[in-house]
């Protein structure tokens, strides 16, 4: 299994909505990823987890949580979005963090809008 | 920090027709290159990388990129394109700080069109 799957596909959130974004990957890796892209822009790092910790937040903001409850699964906590946050969310994994050979493989992404 | 630039916003090609996507990277030693594609609504799928050795990488789809230190470029080509590789290419390069490899900084991306 090489895949990173993520659910929804599609989301459409109000402002004031909590929604949460799934990942999951059976690669054995230890490192997962949350990648924001904008319509014709290429993908944004946002967060960094490694070994389940937390390790790369790129100053994002607190209205994004993400959560790494074991080593196959990361969420991503929405609440209190803006209109601006509506974006294509991509989740990476690689087999780790830090090293040199640094491949990463990425699921299809939710869509988000939010009105 | 590490960065790639892809100069080409959009480039159209007869199906059929040779390709060359263009990527020029600013890292100071060897940096870690990698091209990935997207189609609409989708995630990446990696292409192909570059790390050390051979300048002359082979990757997937019938891609190829060569690594050219003495013009700092990275660039991607295909000898004849099919009317399904249009899609968004972009170049990425592997971030390092003290810690390690911090993930990947993608290029603005290229967007293929290919002509029937």
């Amino acid at each position: 299994d090489t895949e990173v799957t993520q659910t929804p596909k599609h989301l459409v959130m109000g402002m004031t909505n909590k929604k949460s974004l799934k990942c999951e990957q059976h690669m054995g890796h230890r490192a997962m990823y949350w990648y924001k892209q904008k319509a014709k822009k290429p993908p944004e790092l946002m967060f960094v987890y490694s070994y389940e910790k937390l390790s790369i937040n790129e100053s994002v903001p607190s209205r994004f949580s993400p959560e790494c409850p074991n080593s196959s699964l990361l969420n991503l906590h929405l609440h209190a979005l803006q209109p601006e946050d509506s974006a294509l969310y991509l989740c990476a994994s690689s087999q780790d963090y830090g090293t040199l050979n640094e491949k990463l493989f990425f699921g299809s992404g939710t869509q988000l809008s939010v009105l | 920090a590490q960065s790639v630039t892809q100069p080409d916003i959009h480039i159209t090609v007869s199906e059929g027709a040779s390709l060359e996507l263009r990527c020029n990277y600013s890292y100071g030693a060897t940096p870690y290159l990698f091209w990935y594609v997207q189609s609409p609504g989708q995630g990446l799928q990696l292409l192909l990388k570059y790390f050390s050795g051979d300048t002359l990488v082979q990757g997937i789809k019938g891609f190829e990129a060569e690594f050219k230190r003495s013009q700092s470029s990275f660039n991607l080509r295909k000898p004849s394109v099919h009317w399904s590789d249009a899609a968004e290419y972009f170049c990425a390069v592997a971030q390092y700080s003290g810690g390690g490899a911090d993930g990947l900084t993608f290029g603005k991306g290229t967007h293929l069109i290919i002509q029937p």
